[in-house]
């Protein structure tokens, strides 16, 4: 049980397009879903805490306006990366939580390269 | 932000040998966990103990913590090559929000 989703897996984008990545918790219902970024050989970036029906809390630093989170439904988060550069390029990861808020399972992460 | 710190960044071992990692934090916390990456993978959750234990034990894992030290160690035994990988010590901070803050990581080489 307690799986986490994440699609698509890769991605490769044009600089300048929008890129959306989705995360699904598939036998739980995630009451807050997390949202991070990891640039290569370094640690994970909290970048947002989405709650189902409200909007996501976005950590310093992070562009609320080029990351879109959508908590739509208890069993998915969207994230969207607007106007996509190469410096966005990074390893994006999705956790959930459910009735206990010390466990987070993660997705497989998605890859997004932007050309 | 990043408030822990691994040590060591890298590691590299002979399989059937044990491997330690330390992390270190810097604030309260209610508890602290340890999770395994897998190059270009998501994080499999590990073990997670609680402010008030001291030491805990999962198979071939052991970890402990210190809280006066505001350190943790994550203790691998009999090591395999299908260890290798990167091993992250993550804390709450004391929040009741679920947010993690992440160490740097430890990178773990097994060599068969």
């Amino acid at each position: 049980g307690a799986v986490v989703s994440q699609h698509p897996s890769w991605v490769i984008c044009k600089s300048g397009t929008s890129v959306k990545i989705e995360c699904r918790s598939l036998d739980f219902q995630a009451t807050t879903m997390f949202w991070y970024r990891q640039f290569p050989k370094q640690s994970l970036m909290l970048m947002a805490t989405s709650n189902e029906g409200s909007k996501a809390t976005y950590e310093q630093g992070v562009e609320k306006d080029k990351f879109l989170i959508n908590h739509a439904s208890l069993t998915l988060s969207t994230l969207t990366v607007t106007s996509a550069h190469p410096e966005d390029s990074s390893f994006y990861i999705c956790s959930a939580t459910g009735t206990r808020p010390d466990t987070q399972y993660f997705g497989p992460g998605t890859r997004l390269t932007v050309l | 932000s990043q408030q822990g710190e691994e040590d060591p960044q890298a590691l590299s071992i002979q399989e059937g040998e044990n491997a330690t990692m330390n992390c270190s934090y810097k604030t309260s916390i209610n508890n602290l966990q340890w999770y395994r990456q897998n190059s270009g993978r998501g994080l499999v959750h590990l073990i997670l103990i609680r402010s008030n234990e001291r030491e805990k034990h999962s198979g071939r894992l052991r970890v402990t913590l210190d809280t006066s030290k505001k350190s943790s160690s994550l203790l691998i035994t009999a090591s395999r090559a299908a260890d290798t990988a990167s091993y992250f010590c993550a804390t709450d901070g004391s929040s009741n929000t679920g947010k993690l803050i992440f160490g740097q990581g430890t990178t773990l080489q097994v060599k068969p």
